[in-house]
């Protein structure tokens, strides 16, 4: 069964660095998303994404954030300059079409910004 | 936007009985209501979801609940058994909203 794939399962950063986190949707959906977890936490909707153009931002999703499908299969999560706060884990999830419709979810990506 | 309360927070009950978690929320355009499962550490998997078109809907020992008027839906989950033990998080979505709204979570435990 396909899944959503996302890379680095970890990482660790400074504050201020910048980060990309790396999602592989299903091949065959047209929604993208990224949540994020911090831990102990519910899971929170930042962003979706759609016919290569943001969709829908909730206020977490700031200017230090962006989004970019660079290729065919790739959906990228930018944080320009990562603060202490936005340790987390970050989930990718992708659905076959907009509301209503299953969106699955990555493993994960656990930031942790020392 | 939407609001998404979800009870208890810890849910602990004996192998082979059943659990009930409930949820409300608060945007009446909502219209998809799914139930996630969270081991520790692991990404959430739906389990079961309704639309706003349905009362009830089951899989196995699985079933979910909507009422549209109260704004609430309920997992109920019946003859649990220790690898149900994990954290559930009801969500909601629609009406216009791409991205799921989650409730805080349930931790269930089922006592052996």
């Amino acid at each position: 069964e396909p899944e959503v794939t996302q890379t680095p399962s970890h990482q660790v950063t400074q504050m201020g660095q910048e980060v990309i986190l790396r999602c592989v949707p299903i091949s065959n959906h047209l929604y993208f998303y990224w949540y994020r977890q911090i831990l102990g936490q519910k899971v929170e909707f930042l962003v979706s994404f759609y016919n290569n153009e943001i969709s829908e931002k909730s206020e977490i999703f700031d200017d230090q954030f962006s989004v970019e499908r660079p290729d065919g299969s790739n959906f990228t999560l930018k944080i320009r300059s990562t603060k202490l706060e936005d340790s987390a884990m970050y989930f990718c999830a992708s659905s076959e079409a907009r509301q209503g419709e299953t969106q699955y979810f990555g493993p994960g990506t656990r930031l942790l910004v020392l | 936007g939407e609001n998404v309360e979800q009870h208890p927070s810890t849910l602990s009950v004996q192998e082979g009985d059943s659990a009930v978690i409930k949820c409300t929320y608060s945007d009446s355009a909502s219209n998809y209501f799914p139930w996630y499962k969270q081991e520790l550490g692991k990404r959430p998997q739906l389990i079961i979801d309704i639309r706003s078109n349905v009362g009830e809907k089951k899989d196995q020992r699985i079933a979910v609940t909507l009422n549209k008027t109260a704004k609430h839906f309920s997992l109920h989950i019946t003859e649990t058994q220790p690898e149900d033990s994990a954290v559930y998080f009801c969500a909601a979505t629609g009406g216009g909203a791409d991205g799921l709204t989650f409730g805080k979570g349930t931790h269930l435990i089922i006592q052996p």
